[in-house]
């Protein structure tokens, strides 16, 4: 069960914008408006930040959520050192063999 | 207040069983999906399995890389949810955590280690 694809690492300094990509299939991403993006701290639980490209209450407006095609996109605006951490993303995968849901590799965010 | 508590990890050889429980709390518990989803060390997120609700039949969903040795369950009765991990593998040394379905509560995590 692959996982979907998402860049390794990004990094911007204080105040700028970054995206973090989210490659999958006609079967997942493509197929289906069920991708969420959750942070991760190490040794913490992790926190969504977007649920169906809408944000959770309580998570700051700074994050954005879009999809094209089989691509999903997470979009941190404004960066703050507090926003440095793993991502993932995450979607509901359906093909006629399986049914189920599969995560990214993750991506850590490193703030300059 | 919602809560997800995970219990029951610990250290296992390779071939043994556990069994995690998460007990939920501060919301109606059978009216929700339920996941388990794993972070493996140095290694991201792996989703395992999902309990669906009784109201699409308390249908269960698993991750290629568990199917057949691994089983969810769930008793609605005391808002718990289970995993039942069979023939354990050493890949299978992880934190397990439990999850709604929505993905807005998550318990703590139980560290499972697999291990002669």
């Amino acid at each position: 069960q692959s996982a979907l694809t998402q860049p390794a690492s990004v990094s911007g300094s204080p105040g700028q914008s970054i995206t973090i990509s989210c490659t999958g299939t006609s079967s997942d991403v493509g197929g289906y408006d069920y991708v969420s993006w959750y942070q991760h701290h190490p040794g913490k639980a992790p926190k969504l930040m977007i649920y169906e490209v809408s944000r959770p209450s309580g998570v700051s407006n700074r994050f954005s959520g879009s999809k094209s095609g089989n691509t999903a996109s997470l979009t941190i605006s404004g960066l703050q050192a507090e926003d440095e951490a793993d991502y993932y993303c995450m979607s509901y995968r359906r093909s006629s063999t399986l049914e189920g849901v599969v995560f990214g590799g993750g991506t850590k965010v490193t703030v300059l | 207040e919602v809560q997800l508590v995970e219990s029951g990890g610990g250290l296992v050889q390779p071939g043994g069983s556990l069994r995690l429980s998460c007990a939920a709390s501060g919301f109606t518990f059978s009216d929700h999906y339920m996941d388990w989803v794993r972070q493996t060390p140095g290694k991201g997120l792996e989703w395992v399995g999902r309990s669906r609700s009784k109201a699409d039949g308390y249908t269960t969903l698993y991750a290629a890389s568990v199917k057949g040795r691994f089983t969810i369950s769930r008793d609605d009765s005391k808002n718990s949810l289970y995993l039942q991990m069979n023939s354990l593998k050493t890949e299978d040394t992880a934190v397990y955590y439990c999850s709604r379905f929505e993905g807005d509560y998550w318990g703590q995590g139980t560290l499972v280690t697999v291990s002669s």
